[in-house]
């Protein structure tokens, strides 16, 4: 079972398109991460929000938390294909354990 | 620094066989995780090290176990191997592990299980 569902699964954008992918749960996180995976190499953490409502930008990519942390969102701004890769969000349960969702896969084409 | 070390990368194995898979973490981390990664599935989370006491444990059969020694590393095991068990899997290191929720993962770059 997915607790956490990521949308949409593939996005394939022109170079300078902006994007949004989606994290949503019915469970209540402690905290959620965005990671983003290339071909032959592992996830790469690159935000953690803690705090419900928070926003935190990253140059180009822009994160969001659910006020009621049960959701988050990640856009990027005038996509490049250095963009392209799996991202995957990660929710805290309140045991510590991690829970992925199974990942939007980016493509940026030139 | 150098980075979690997984061997080997690829492996190819028959139904019924079994596999060891090993995973050396960051130097100084004491957490190691995890994770069977399948299209379509995600990451789904196998089990937790820390300081060689297996501390979480995901839903899979008891056909999957793993161990930490004293120096951290880790290692995994998954017997009588299935057609299903075919995967990448990943594993992550962590200074403090998981129970402090805004650690973050480091991850390997994955050891890829093919059963035929």
């Amino acid at each position: 079972t997915q607790l956490l569902e990521q949308s949409p699964q593939f996005l394939s954008i022109q170079e300078g398109e902006n994007l949004t992918v989606y994290c949503n749960s019915s469970s209540v996180f402690s905290s959620l991460q965005w990671y983003r995976q290339e071909p032959g190499e592992g996830p790469v953490l690159l935000v953690t929000v803690v705090t419900g409502g928070e926003v935190k930008k990253l140059k180009r990519l822009t994160f969001q938390f659910g006020d009621a942390r049960k959701d988050s969102s990640l856009h990027i701004t005038a996509a490049q294909p250095g963009d392209t890769g799996l991202y995957l969000c990660a929710g805290t349960d309140s045991w510590g354990k991690f829970q992925f969702g199974a990942g939007t896969q980016v493509v940026v084409t030139p | 620094k150098a980075g979690v070390t997984q061997t080997p990368r690829y492996l190819i194995k028959t139904r019924g066989q079994q596999v060891t898979l090993s995973c050396s973490p960051i130097s100084g981390h004491r957490s190691v995780s995890w994770y069977q990664q399948t299209p379509g599935q995600g990451l789904q989370f196998l089990f937790e090290y820390f300081s060689e006491t297996q501390r979480n444990k995901g839903n899979f059969p008891g056909r999957f176990s793993g161990r930490q020694f004293s120096n951290s590393r880790s290692e995994m095991n998954v017997s009588t191997l299935e057609l299903g068990d075919s995967a990448l899997y990943l594993c992550a290191s962590s200074l403090y592990g998981t129970g402090m929720n805004t650690g973050e993962l480091f991850f390997g770059e994955g050891s890829r299980l093919t059963v035929l």
